[in-house]
């Protein structure tokens, strides 16, 4: 069973426009949300987290907002840059488990 | 900080074969992982061990599927015999005790099972 979701296989966006990528949740359990970046041929890379004491989280272009009613968090990349095409992963899980569950992703790309 | 270093890169191999993949984590991570990444598909978790103890390998195919972790530093998954299925690409990742901020994946290795 899928217990994270991104429904949204491919983003294009134009640089310098935000990017919104969003990621859907089932497990009430999960409480922590995390997003990673992936280039093809290497592994995923940390982005950004947040807890689910939160509703947002912000790390320079980057912001991850949660909406725990709805088991639905958002990326917000601003502005996009040639640089951030790459797969999104969104992953879930509970504190002081450690085991991601992840989505099947989604492919950003930038135009110029 | 070295990151984690995983082998080989690629491998092909035919249906009935066995294979083994190796991963070193980045060093003092207490807390290493296996995933499996298909096609298309976000990566699932295999195994994951605590130093050199298994804390989950729920999700192993354990007929097929083993890994180790001696004297818990750096770690290899087997699989045999492959099937087609099997085609995918394992990833390795550790962390250290207590945090997500060093949760660092390697590169990982694309298995091509024909």
């Amino acid at each position: 069973d899928q217990q994270v979701k991104q429904n949204s296989p491919s983003l294009s966006v134009q640089e310098g426009r935000i990017s919104i990528l969003n990621c859907d949740y089932t497990n009430s359990m999960f409480d922590y949300f995390l997003w990673y970046k992936k280039y093809p041929a290497e592994g995923p890379t940390f982005l950004i987290s947040i807890s689910s004491i939160k509703d947002k989280n912000e790390d320079g272009r980057f912001t991850v907002f949660l909406n725990k009613s709805a088991k639905h968090l958002s990326l917000h990349i601003v502005p996009s840059q040639p640089g951030d095409s790459a797969v999104y992963f969104c992953a879930a899980t509970k504190t002081n488990d450690y085991k991601l569950s992840f989505g099947a992703g989604t492919t950003v790309t930038v135009r110029a | 900080e070295a990151g984690v270093a995983q082998s080989p890169r690629y491998k092909i191999i035919e249906k009935r074969q066995s294979v083994a993949f190796w991963c070193n984590p980045i060093s003092g991570h207490a807390t290493l992982y296996w995933y499996q990444q298909i096609l298309g598909q976000g990566p699932k978790l295999l195994i994951q061990f605590q130093n050199n103890g298994v804390v989950d390998d729920s999700q192993l195919p354990k007929d097929r599927f083993s890994a180790e972790r001696l004297k818990g530093v750096d770690s290899t998954l087997k699989i045999q015999p492959a099937k087609l299925e099997d085609s995918a690409v394992y990833l390795c990742a550790s962390s250290a005790l207590g945090g997500y901020y060093g949760y660092t994946f390697g590169s990982g290795t694309r298995l091509t099972v024909v």
